[in-house]
């Protein structure tokens, strides 16, 4: 499978602990992005890597969320002494830069991995 | 107002209806569209890329209008397996804190059910 795979797939943890996430992108895709996704919203941007550069992060992210690109290849999101509000879909996508102007690049999605915060 | 606003449905449509989605966008500067397709619990896929011109993908039609900001998403002789959420994604190249980078917003889907 050369799609864009996340690690784990589920997670339950209680309240205060600190939880890891991992992200593979498509291997030629040199952007990177997260996303939260709650129940009944569409995916939120969280944070975006070009390379292993971190390029943005949104202003919705507490300094308890971390995240990684060590390589510019795959990616760790971290959060640090979760809260019950954390609990959601955390999605990957990457993409590569489109050639033509002013077309966006397409994004291609991992499977997600969904948090539980007891 | 919502940079990007859709209706979030439900639409319930019987087998072989045409049903179209709206979505309006609040940033003229943005620059490319996509509509995704969303299964209960899982991840986001591309349906279509829409640009200037529209497109069309078998029963699938996608269409932008610039002036209005909004684009659409047609689909004819609906099918049981079309039963999904239809989510809008809007992209716009922004400066940010480490220079140029696409900012991908997406609206909060349509879910359509498509009732034998």
């Amino acid at each position: 499978d050369t799609g864009v795979s996340q690690d784990p797939r589920h997670k339950i943890t209680k309240r205060g602990q600190n939880v890891t996430f991992r992200c593979d992108p498509i291997s030629e895709h040199n952007r990177l992005y997260w996303y939260r996704q709650t129940l009944g919203q569409g995916p939120e941007f969280l944070t975006y890597f070009q390379n292993e550069a971190q390029l943005e992060k949104s202003r919705l992210l507490s300094d308890r969320f971390s995240a990684e690109r060590p390589k510019g290849s795959f990616s760790t999101l971290e959060i640090q002494r979760t809260e019950q509000g954390d609990s959601a879909m955390y999605l990957c996508a990457s993409s590569s830069r489109a050639g033509l102007a002013g077309r966006g690049d397409t994004q291609y999605f991992g499977p997600g991995t969904r948090l539980t915060v007891l | 107002r919502k940079e990007v606003e859709q209706d979030p449905g439900p639409f319930n449509v019987p087998e072989g209806a045409t049903v179209a989605f709206n979505c309006t966008y609040s940033n003229s500067a943005s620059q490319s569209f996509f509509w995704y397709r969303q299964d209960c619990r899982k991840e986001p896929k591309l349906l279509m890329s829409v640009y200037s011109s529209g497109n069309e993908d078998g029963r699938f039609t996608a269409q932008l209008n610039r002036a209005s900001q909004y684009i659409s998403l047609l689909i004819r002789d609906s099918k049981l397996s079309d039963s999904a959420t239809y989510l809008c994604v809007v992209n716009t190249e922004e400066v940010g804190r480490s220079g140029g980078y696409q900012k991908v917003t997406f609206g909060t889907g349509t879910k359509l059910q498509v009732i034998p």
